[in-house]
């Protein structure tokens, strides 16, 4: 069965002060691997979708690569709009999306 | 180009009763999934519909069911309500194995 574990599960950072979220996966067969922000109370809203070991991508301040284990969302220099829950989702399937928990992510101005 | 709209925002119902949650779908897309989203934790799939057929099924029972319509729209419908059916219910519209789009999602509470 695919699983998905995200760490941490929440995160402080003061603005400014970069660092990664962590996606880890277990799936029989990889078809794509993506992140999503979420606000509170709102639908996940797409970011990146990554296909293969080595693929990166970026969006402002978000970089998110893959290797066959896991997934990485790095943060650049953060904004306090950047406060959200990041999920991370696989697919193996061609139906479903298996969302991790999801890390909350807290940004201090 | 319009994004994914769901309906209603917010739903109040007591166990037992049965409840419709409508999702149109982002212009251009045919495919629509549905997800349950218990606060603190990720979505779960519940099913996808594919050309008004469901094309797969999480692991939800029967009382879980599904129309989609030749317009795309689709409807998620919970019959023999429980507690702990109290969840965010998020529509997602995609191309067939593309990304997925999610709606800003219907809020059921059961008492």
């Amino acid at each position: 069965e695919d699983q998905v574990t995200q760490s941490p599960e929440a995160l402080r950072l003061q603005e400014g002060e970069s660092s990664s979220l962590n996606c880890s996966y277990t799936v029989s067969g990889l078809r794509g691997l993506f992140w999503y922000r979420q606000d509170p109370g709102k639908g996940p809203e797409f970011l990146f979708t990554l296909y293969s070991a080595g693929e990166e991508k970026e969006k402002e301040r978000l970089k998110a690569t893959l290797t066959k284990k896991e997934s990485f969302l790095h943060i650049t220099a953060p904004k306090p709009e950047d406060s959200a829950t990041y999920l991370c989702a696989v697919q193996s399937q061609p139906q479903k999306l298996v969302f991790g928990q999801g890390t909350r992510l807290t940004i201090n101005p | 180009e319009t994004g994914v709209t769901q309906s209603p925002t917010h739903l109040i119902k007591t166990r037992g009763q049965q409840v419709t949650l409508r999702c149109s779908s982002q212009s251009g897309h045919n495919t629509v999934s549905w997800y349950q989203q218990a606060l603190g934790q990720g979505p779960q799939f519940i099913f996808q519909y594919y050309r008004e057929e469901e094309n797969g099924r999480g692991n939800f029972p029967p009382r879980f069911s599904g129309l989609q319509f030749p317009n795309y729209s689709s409807e998620l419908n919970v019959n023999a309500l429980e507690l702990d059916d109290s969840a965010l219910y998020l529509c997602a519209s995609s191309l067939p194995n593309n990304e997925q789009f999610f709606g800003p999602g219907t809020r059921l509470t059961v008492l």
